[in-house]
C-alpha cells in the first residue's frame, strides 16, 4: 500500500529552528509537496521537490531523497504564526497525491 | 479576487437527505478535485476532473458523485447523507491535469450529518 508518515505533532520555540520529517512508500513518484494549514483554513503552497537536494525559499527549505523515500521542511527564525499543522504530499505514479495526515506544530514564545 | 470559492461554509444535515456543495474557480484552471479531510487522517480523494466533461473517481468517491458541465464549475452532491460522512469538504484545482503543479484550496465545507 501507499503511506506518507509524518509526526503528530512538535513544539519549537520563537526564534528557533525547526525541522519536520517525511517519509513515504509510494507507487511511483512524480514529486513531493508540502503545504501549510492554519486550524480551520484551507490547505496553502510551500514547496515543490522533484529532484534530490535543498529547495530554499526564505526562511523555510525543503529537501528531497528520493533514494532513501524521505523529504524533511526546515523553518527558520520561527515566528508566532508558523503555528500551523504541516503537510506532506507524494505524487505517485497516476500523478495522484497520496496525503500524510499532518504535522501539527506548536510555537511557544 | 481570483481563486476557489465554496458554498455553503458550514451545514448541519440529517441522515438521508440529499445535499450538494459548491465549488466555482475563476482561474480557468483545467483540473478540480474534492478531498474530504478527517481528523488524524491524510485529504482523501473523492473525485476529480482532469478537464470540463470529464470526472473520475478518487480513494473514497462511495457515496458520493460530481459532474463537470464547464470549465468553472465542480459541484459534489450527497445522494443521502450517512454519518460518516460528516467531515470538512475542500475543493481544490490545478492548471494542468496530472499533479506536478501547485493545488490551490477553497476554504472549505464543514459538513456535519446527523
Amino acid at each position: 500500500g501507499q503511506n506518507i508518515d509524518q509526526p503528530t505533532e512538535m513544539t519549537a520555540t520563537e526564534g528557533a529552528i525547526v525541522q519536520i520529517n517525511c517519509t513515504y512508500q509510494t507507487s511511483g513518484f512524480n514529486g513531493l509537496f508540502w503545504y501549510q494549514q492554519h486550524a480551520g483554513e484551507a490547505p496553502t503552497f510551500l514547496s515543490y521537490n522533484v529532484l534530490d537536494g535543498l529547495e530554499e525559499k526564505g526562511r523555510f527549505s525543503s529537501f528531497l531523497s528520493r533514494s532513501k523515500g524521505y523529504s524533511y521542511l526546515l523553518l527558520k527564525e520561527l515566528q508566532m504564526k508558523d503555528s500551523a499543522s504541516y503537510l506532506c504530499a507524494v505524487s505517485d505514479s497516476n500523478y495522484q497525491l497520496i496525503w500524510g495526515a499532518g504535522t501539527k506544530l506548536i510555537i511557544k514564545p | 479576487i481570483a481563486g476557489i470559492t465554496q458554498a455553503p461554509t458550514s451545514q448541519i444535515l440529517a441522515a438521508g437527505r440529499r445535499m450538494t456543495l459548491r465549488c466555482t474557480q475563476d482561474m480557468r484552471h483545467n483540473a478540480m478535485y474534492w478531498y474530504r479531510q478527517d481528523l488524524g487522517l491524510g485529504l482523501r480523494l473523492i473525485h476529480y476532473s482532469n478537464t470540463a466533461g470529464t470526472t473520475g473517481k478518487g480513494e473514497v468517491p462511495d457515496g458520493y458523485s460530481v459532474s463537470r458541465a464547464n470549465t468553472d464549475d465542480f459541484p459534489l452532491t450527497l445522494a443521502s447523507a450517512v454519518p460518516s460522512q460528516t467531515s470538512v469538504y475542500f475543493c481544490a484545482s490545478s492548471d494542468v491535469a496530472g499533479v506536478t503543479g501547485e493545488l490551490f484550496f477553497g476554504e472549505g465545507s464543514r459538513l456535519t450529518v446527523l
